[in-house]
């Protein structure tokens, strides 16, 4: 059965540092997804990505967060100088359309900002 | 808040019993999906309902819509030790984003 994969599986690194967090989405799915979850937290929308460009980001998703379909197949999120607060679990989705597919998500990035 | 907030917020039971997972929300949906998540692991997803839907099914789960009640219920019958993870209701308030709840943690006692 397909599935989202991502790595790395663990990320650390110095604060004001950059990171790039690397998915594949399932091949036939159109519509990608990144989320994040705070240890103890909920688990909360970043941004959603269509036909190359963002079509929805939520306020967490500022400036020093950055998407990308390089090519045909990846699928990343940049966070250009992370911070102590950016230490979360990052989650990668896909789906086949918007609305009323499910959204399926990968095993994570637990990124750990020093 | 807009999120799905689940009910209870843990849940124990022994092996073989049913367990009955209830998320409320304040606006109008367009589905509601379920999510299961082993401790650490990514979500997995289980059911989604579409917002003219009352029940869906799918082995042992079965999710009930009440849109009048803004509520959604998850039913685990015959639970099984491999059940024990947290369930999250995650709604689709538009097009794509997820709003997700802070989700119930089932634990299923052999």
């Amino acid at each position: 059965e397909p599935e989202v994969t991502q790595t790395p599986s663990h990320q650390v690194t110095q604060m004001g540092q950059e990171v790039i967090l690397r998915c594949v989405p399932i091949s036939n799915h159109l519509y990608f997804y990144w989320y994040r979850q705070i240890l103890g937290q909920k688990v909360e929308f970043l941004v959603s990505f269509y036909n190359n460009e963002i079509s929805e980001k939520s306020e967490i998703f500022d400036d020093q967060f950055s998407v990308e379909r390089p090519d045909g197949s990846n699928f990343t999120l940049k966070i250009r100088s992370t911070k102590l607060e950016d230490s979360a679990m990052y989650f990668c989705a896909s789906s086949r359309t918007s609305g009323e597919s499910p959204q399926f998500f990968g095993p994570g990035t637990r990124l750990t900002v020093l | 808040s807009q999120q799905g907030e689940e009910d209870p917020q843990a849940l124990s039971i022994q092996e073989g019993e049913n367990a009955t997972m209830n998320c409320s929300y304040k606006t109008s949906i367009n589905n509601l999906q379920w999510y299961r998540q082993n401790s650490g692991r990514g979500l997995v997803h289980l059911i989604l309902i579409r917002s003219n839907e009352r029940e869906k099914h799918s082995g042992r789960l079965r999710v009930t819509l009440d849109t009048s009640k803004k509520s959604s219920s998850l039913l685990i019958t015959a639970s099984r030790a491999a059940d024990t993870a947290s369930y999250f209701c995650a709604r689709g308030p538009g097009a794509q984003k997820l709003v997700f709840g802070q989700g119930t943690r089932l634990t299923i006692n052999p």
